[in-house]
C-alpha cells in the first residue's frame, strides 16, 4: 500500500501570492494526479504525469520520480484557487490510486 | 460530451433501507471506478469494473456492498442495508483504458438516518 503524504494540510494565502503544495509517496509510481476539490463539490482533474513537469495557465506540476515527490505550483493565485488539492499516485501494475487527505487552500482578496 | 453524470447528486436513506447510486461515464469510456470519501477523509479506493465485468474489488466491504457495470446503462453501486456509517460521499471516475487518467464525477452524498 502506497503512503501519500501531503504538505501543508492547511494554507492560506493572499491574492497574487505563489503557492506550492508538495506530495511524497512511499513506493515507485506509474502515474500521479492532481485534483482539486470545491468545498460540497466534485472532483477536477488538474494534472496526471508520470516524469517532469507540466503547466496549464497558472498551474505547474512537477514530479521527481527518484526522490518519490510531486509539487504543486500556482502562480498570481486567486480567490477562486480557493479549494482542497489531492495527490492521488497509482502504482505500476495496480488498479487504484491511493490518495493523500488533501490540503486546504484558501486564498484571500 | 456530459462528463461523467452521477445521480442523484444528495440521496438519504433510513438505516436498514437500500442506496442505489448510479454512475453514466464518459463517451467512449468503457472503465469505471467508485471512490467513497468519509467525512474528513481522504478517497479510499472501493471498486474497478468494465463493462460486464468487476476487474477488482479489494476496497469493497465484503458484506452488503454491490457493484454492476451492464453492458447497457449506467454503473450501479447497491448499498443493502444501509447503516449509519455508510454516510459519505461516493464518487465514481471514468477512463478510456486503464493506463489513463481519468475523470471524475460530481458525486452522490449519502446520508443515513
Amino acid at each position: 500500500k502506497n503512503e501519500v503524504e501531503q504538505s501543508p494540510q492547511n494554507l492560506t494565502a493572499q491574492e497574487g501570492e505563489f503557492i506550492t503544495i508538495n506530495c511524497s509517496y512511499s513506493v515507485g509510481i506509474s502515474a500521479l494526479h492532481w485534483l482539486q476539490q470545491h468545498p460540497g463539490g466534485g472532483i477536477v482533474s488538474l494534472f496526471m504525469l508520470s516524469s517532469g513537469k507540466k503547466k496549464h495557465g497558472r498551474l505547474i506540476a512537477t514530479i521527481n520520480i527518484q526522490e518519490k515527490h510531486s509539487s504543486l505550483h500556482i502562480t498570481a493565485s486567486h480567490p477562486r484557487d480557493s479549494a482542497v488539492y489531492i495527490c492521488a499516485v497509482k502504482e505500476g501494475t495496480g488498479n487504484q490510486f491511493y490518495f493523500g487527505t488533501g490540503t486546504s487552500l484558501t486564498v484571500i482578496p | 460530451n456530459a462528463g461523467v453524470m452521477q445521480n442523484p447528486r444528495h440521496l438519504v436513506r433510513r438505516r436498514g433501507q437500500e442506496a442505489r447510486l448510479r454512475c453514466s461515464p464518459m463517451k467512449g469510456h468503457s472503465h469505471v471506478y467508485w471512490y467513497r470519501q468519509l467525512p474528513e477523509e481522504g478517497l479510499k479506493f472501493m471498486v474497478y469494473l468494465q463493462k460486464e465485468n468487476i476487474i477488482d474489488e479489494s476496497g469493497m466491504p465484503k458484506e452488503r456492498f454491490s457493484a454492476e457495470f451492464p453492458k447497457e446503462g449506467p454503473s450501479i453501486l447497491r448499498i443493502q442495508q444501509v447503516v449509519r456509517g455508510d454516510s459519505a460521499a461516493y464518487f465514481c471516475a471514468s477512463s478510456p483504458a486503464a493506463v489513463y487518467g481519468y475523470t471524475f464525477g460530481s458525486g452522490t452524498r449519502l446520508t443515513v438516518v
